[in-house]
């Protein structure tokens, strides 16, 4: 039931840009994606609720695709402060984070 | 600041004991979260309450319970510790029942657990 994220680890150099994959096995009604720097608590970025939405937050994006049953983050143009993991989540009461993703940007 | 507040922020105990994670969601939310975060588990879904009502379950164990107040606010209680229910706990908080669609959560800092 936890959704599988890809790549687990990833490091880029400030200004080069990501994508973070986000697939489940079981169908999705909407995706959720947090980011929790180290030692801290998640913290919400996005929810998509519709098959084929796209959603923007500065320039941290993402996409969903309910007949895949994927989502995908989009970071372009890091900076150091994207650093941290990223998860995606699904679910209603019932809620099931990803497997989660590392992202480190370095100077 | 989430508005989410959790106490204790640390906790060490001894196996077999007994302890009580405390929670307050945001002003006006009434639902719930509780979570576990362990280095080789990620976040698992404990469970969530809405009103005080219990609303769904997740991989909580028998040995851990919770309840919501009239007053909004949780405990998780964790029984008969062992080495492995080290962890962090996080309880989270929305506004509304989530429903299919899921809602915004909002992360209080956490309360790390140490069984020695």
């Amino acid at each position: 039931q936890q959704p599988v994220q890809s790549p687990q680890a990833v490091i880029l150099r400030e200004g080069e840009d990501a994508v973070i994959n986000c697939s489940s096995s079981k169908a999705l009604y909407s995706v959720h994606w947090y980011r929790q720097k180290h030692g801290e608590a998640p913290v919400f970025l996005m929810i998509l609720l519709k098959g084929g939405e796209q959603k923007g937050h500065d320039k941290i994006s993402a996409s969903f695709n309910e007949k895949k049953q994927q989502s995908s983050l989009y970071l372009t143009a890091s900076q150091l402060s994207y650093s941290g993991t990223y998860f995606c989540g699904t679910g209603g009461n019932q809620f099931y984070f990803g497997t989660g993703t590392s992202l480190t940007v370095i100077p | 600041d989430s508005g989410v507040t959790q106490t204790p922020k640390h906790l060490i105990t001894a196996t077999g004991q007994r302890v009580t994670l405390r929670c307050s969601p945001r002003s006006g939310d009434l639902s719930v979260y509780w979570y576990q975060q362990s280095l080789d588990q990620g976040l698992q879904f404990l469970i969530q309450y809405y009103n005080g009502e219990e609303r769904a379950k997740g991989n909580i164990l028998e040995r851990f319970s919770a309840q919501q107040f009239p007053d909004l606010h949780s405990e998780l209680n964790l029984s008969s510790l062992e080495l492995g229910d080290s962890a962090l706990y996080f309880c989270a908080s929305s506004f509304r029942l989530a429903g299919d669609l899921g809602n915004e959560q909002f992360f209080g800092p956490g309360t790390r657990l140490t069984v020695l």
